[in-house]
């Protein structure tokens, strides 16, 4: 597609209970990354993909927390047994390889947890 | 540890003043820096870079290695130049960015 998709744009859950974020990256990109941006707060990595190398996830904050992503495709975001703290916009953004132009952003997923 | 850090968390300043956002980084290896611009209801996009040395919207940003800055600078604001600005170092295996933590620039007429 013509850019970063994410969806779903928002999304309200009850503490406990699972969610999934999805992200279409931009056709060709090889690399993608989620970022989590909590209110008043920069952008925190979480994690990132390159083509079929093992991804990064240094920044994970939890095991609650994992991705996915297959090949060059979708990436799902998955978080289990939310907790308040996990109330932010996740962002998603794909990039080419070894990329000097920056990365193109999604419109991202606003999570709230009640 | 690499870091960035936007020491300001809002910048407010009047229409046709001159805008210098500060951005200082802390990073063992070669730099490439970025400045991302998020305007309202819009999402976060790419302003510069500091390798093509390019001005847009008016912006420019020189990398200062000896004093570890990059901070964003426009001679005269618009009110248009309203947004959060986001300053971003590239990690040397060209891969990860990591963030500072945003400056709202608030333009009034």
């Amino acid at each position: 597609g013509a850019g970063v998709s994410q969806s779903p744009s928002n999304k309200v859950t009850e503490k406990g209970k699972d969610v999934e974020l999805r992200c279409d990256p931009i056709s060709g990109h090889t690399a993608l990354y989620w970022y989590r941006q909590r209110l008043g707060q920069g952008l925190e990595f979480l994690i990132y993909f390159q083509g079929n190398s093992a991804p990064d996830k240094s920044g994970l904050p939890s095991d609650r927390f994992s991705a996915e992503r297959t090949g060059e495709s979708v990436s799902t975001l998955t978080i289990q047994r939310t907790q308040q703290e996990d109330s932010a916009v996740y962002l998603c953004a794909s990039s080419i390889s070894r990329n000097l132009y920056g990365y193109t952003f999604g419109s991202g997923t606003r999570l709230t947890v009640v | 540890a690499q870091r960035v850090t936007q020491p300001e968390k809002l910048l407010s300043v009047f229409k046709g003043a001159p805008v210098e956002l500060k951005c200082n980084y802390s990073y063992s290896g070669s730099p490439e820096l970025f400045w991302y611009v998020q305007y309202s209801r819009q999402r976060l996009q790419l302003l510069l870079r500091h390798i093509s040395r390019e001005s847009i919207k008016g912006f420019t940003a020189d990398l200062n290695k000896g004093e570890t800055s990059f901070h964003l600078k426009k001679p005269f604001a618009q009110e248009e130049d309203s947004a959060m600005y986001y300053c971003a170092l590239m990690l040397s295996d060209g891969n990860k960015l990591v963030f500072g933590a945003g400056t709202i620039l608030r333009v009034k007429s």
